[in-house]
């Protein structure tokens, strides 16, 4: 099977614009969780959607936002970028929220903001 | 809330030679505890887990890890290190199955392990 799947790879804006991120998960994962990881940092949890519903929010700014759709497929977005949002954007997918520990990360997308 | 300190943000080795990378984490609630690994321009891949039993936990690829609650400590070891182990290492907690923090991850700010010849 294949894994968690995230376009584009590598991304470079300008400050103020908007970006929006992409995020396949493992067939038959309904669960999927996006993380920033800013360079020399540890991860940090922005979102999980489970069954197209958000059942979870980290402390990020209301510029952040997301959606699951049918498919179980996510979108990042971020608005008006800041040079500080330049990091690595990863996804996380598990099959099942509640009952289900393991999440399988994604190889990310890193946004460069300039 | 829970938070995790990872104790050394770099580690050089020798080859052959012992490691341990240290974590110790902070939370009010039950947790499930994690290592991953990071390769150069790569996700994350989870190396092992505890969640509940025996506070020994093991890797296929020779890396254990201890859970002491009194020490609120989740150390990562191995006895004898190869090349191929050269990579980032993040120490993770999330809350146990039933809470709200459950499935929502907590890193540490990550230990890089420098395996040289």
């Amino acid at each position: 099977d294949a894994g968690v799947t995230q376009s584009p790879t590598h991304l470079i804006k300008t400050r103020g614009q908007h970006v929006t991120l992409r995020c396949s998960p493992i067939s038959g994962h309904k669960s999927v969780s996006w993380y920033q990881q800013v360079l020399g940092q540890g991860p940090q949890f922005i979102f999980q959607y489970y069954e197209k519903e958000e059942r979870g929010r980290g402390n990020f700014p209301d510029r952040f936002s997301a959606r699951q759709f049918p498919n179980y497929s996510s979108e990042l977005n971020v608005n008006a970028l800041l040079l500080g949002d330049s990091a690595l954007y990863l996804c996380a997918s598990r099959r099942d929220r509640d009952r289900d520990y393991e999440q399988y990360f994604g190889p990310g997308t890193r946004l460069t903001v300039t | 809330a829970q938070s995790v300190t990872q104790l050394d943000s770099q580690v050089p080795v020798f080859e052959e030679a012992p490691v341990e990378l240290r974590c110790n984490y902070s939370s009010s609630v039950s947790v499930y505890l994690f290592w991953y690994v990071q390769y150069p321009n790569q996700g994350l891949q989870l190396l092992l887990k505890y969640l509940s039993g025996s506070t020994l936990v093991e890797s296929i690829n020779g890396f254990e890890a201890e859970f002491n609650k009194s020490q609120t400590s989740f150390h990562l070891r191995k006895p004898s290190v190869h090349i191929s182990d050269t990579a980032e290492y993040f120490c993770a907690v999330s809350g146990a199955a039933g809470g709200t923090s459950y499935g929502k991850l907590t890193f540490g700010q990550g230990t890089i392990l420098t395996v040289h010849p």
